[in-house]
């Protein structure tokens, strides 16, 4: 069963725009990770957070993470044409490492 | 280094055929994952190796589908009786296992099923 939530399901914005993506879950977690997917094939890695963490950087990505009302946000600064994807939260329920994704938000970036 | 690898990229079948996919994790990688990403179901967790423990299958559909891991690394995922729901790309992932690890995803196979 899915377990992340993202919204919106469908993001388009012009280049250099910022994107916020949301996740929410339901159940204790230890991490929380962001992954990309182009062309509906195989998933990128972008960002992992930890449940005793709250906010992280790595590059143009930001994620924020809020235990306590079970939720995530991926926010791209200053959007490119290439990074129109999907993008997917994952959660690991509470320390299994098999992940559990949400459906995505397809985010389209216009030139 | 090279990546996690899968093959076939597309097979196509006909319903009631067994099939296999093959998995090539990142050398090193103690654990590997199988998922399954349909449009009705978004991605699923499939099956689960790590080392030399019993895997975790409790994401297989049905008992039509099996998966092994020969000598700790490549694996083979089988379905047999193929259904036509069973059409999905069928993703493999590895990682160095453990807590807060990220997991390195292949490519995929495109599974149809006519």
């Amino acid at each position: 069963s899915q377990q992340g939530e993202e919204d919106p399901q469908a993001l388009s914005i012009q280049e250099g725009e910022n994107a916020t993506m949301n996740c929410s879950y339901k159940t204790s977690i230890n991490n929380l990770q962001w992954y990309r997917q182009n062309s509906g094939r195989g998933l990128v890695h972008l960002i992992l957070i930890r449940s005793n963490e709250r906010e992280k950087h790595s590059g143009r990505l930001r994620v924020t993470l809020d235990t306590s009302k079970k939720s995530s946000s991926l926010l791209i600064t200053a959007s490119r044409a290439a990074d129109t994807a999907s993008y997917f939260c994952a959660t690991d329920q509470g320390g299994s490492e098999k992940l559990v994704f949400g459906k995505g938000t397809k985010l389209t970036v216009n030139p | 280094g090279a990546g996690v690898s899968q093959s076939p990229s597309n097979k196509v079948t006909e319903k009631g055929k067994d099939v296999e996919l093959r998995c090539d994790p990142i050398s090193g990688h103690t654990a590997l994952y199988w998922y399954r990403q349909s449009l009705g179901q978004g991605l699923e967790f499939l099956i689960y190796f790590q080392g030399n423990s019993a895997p975790d299958k409790s994401g297989l559909p049905s008992d039509r589908f099996s998966a092994e891991r020969t000598g700790g690394s490549v694996s083979t995922l089988t379905i047999q009786r193929t259904q036509q729901e069973d059409s999905a790309v069928y993703l493999c992932a590895s990682s160095l296992g453990g807590k807060d690890r990220e997991q390195y995803f292949g490519p995929g196979t495109r599974l149809t099923v006519t």
